[in-house]
């Protein structure tokens, strides 16, 4: 079945750096993955849409500058959490749906702690 | 957006079915009902959708009623492994998926 593979799986740095995470469909080609955010014991919130060849989507109350996603092949987007903070500490999840209307696939989730 | 509500806590004991409720009395006809489950630590994964009839599939069953205004996922058999936070979502063709804040469910052994 179509997979999603995120990376890493986690990941901790120090206040001020920047940290890039990876998001790879590894069966089938996406068109649009999808960039949540989930804080401990609270839901997931989207953060964008990210389109491939195009910009990203982003939503109401999430930083475009701070957050920078880049979809720059069908198979693999980006996030990457510039000048990162304490506050940014959280679980990142990505997601991406395969042709034909199937469900939405996601990746197992990067856990970022920033120090 | 139509809305769905769950309960926020459900417990099950092991090896017995489980029946888990949504209420969607807003539902627009073009609605697919779709239920995610997020595992401990992990990302969510699908585990079933329907329109109108009840839908089977090897994970689950989903019955939606009649006036479509609500759903039970049912587990036919729960085992340890299906404790998770369960999500009912409406959908509309390929809309981004907006979660909402499910039902945490508990196996007792």
């Amino acid at each position: 079945g179509a997979v999603v593979s995120q990376h890493p799986s986690r990941v901790i740095c120090k206040s001020g750096t920047s940290v890039k995470i990876e998001c790879r469909s590894l069966d089938f080609q996406a068109t649009t993955m999808f960039w949540y955010r989930q804080f401990p014991k609270q839901s997931l919130m989207l953060m964008a849409t990210s389109n491939e060849g195009s910009k990203a989507t982003y939503e109401q109350g999430v930083e475009k500058d701070k957050f920078l996603i880049n979809h720059a092949s069908l198979t693999l987007s980006t996030l990457t959490v510039t000048s990162a903070h304490p506050e940014d500490s959280s679980f990142y999840i990505c997601s991406a749906r395969a042709p034909g209307g199937s469900p939405l696939h996601f990746g197992n989730g990067t856990r970022l702690t920033v120090t | 957006d139509a809305k769905t509500t769950q309960p926020n806590s459900m417990e099950s004991n092991e090896e017995e079915p489980v029946h888990l409720p949504c209420n969607h009395s807003t539902i627009s006809g073009t609605d697919y009902i779709h239920w995610y489950r997020q595992l401990p630590s992990q990302g969510p994964e699908y585990v079933i959708h329907g329109l109108t009839s009840n839908v089977n599939n090897r994970m689950a069953s989903l019955a939606i009623a009649e006036d479509r205004k609500s759903s039970t996922l049912i587990l036919h058999r729960a085992t340890l492994r299906d404790a998770a936070v369960y999500y009912c979502i409406l959908l509309f063709g390929n809309e981004k998926l907006t979660f909402g804040t499910g039902t945490r469910l508990t196996i007792i052994p």
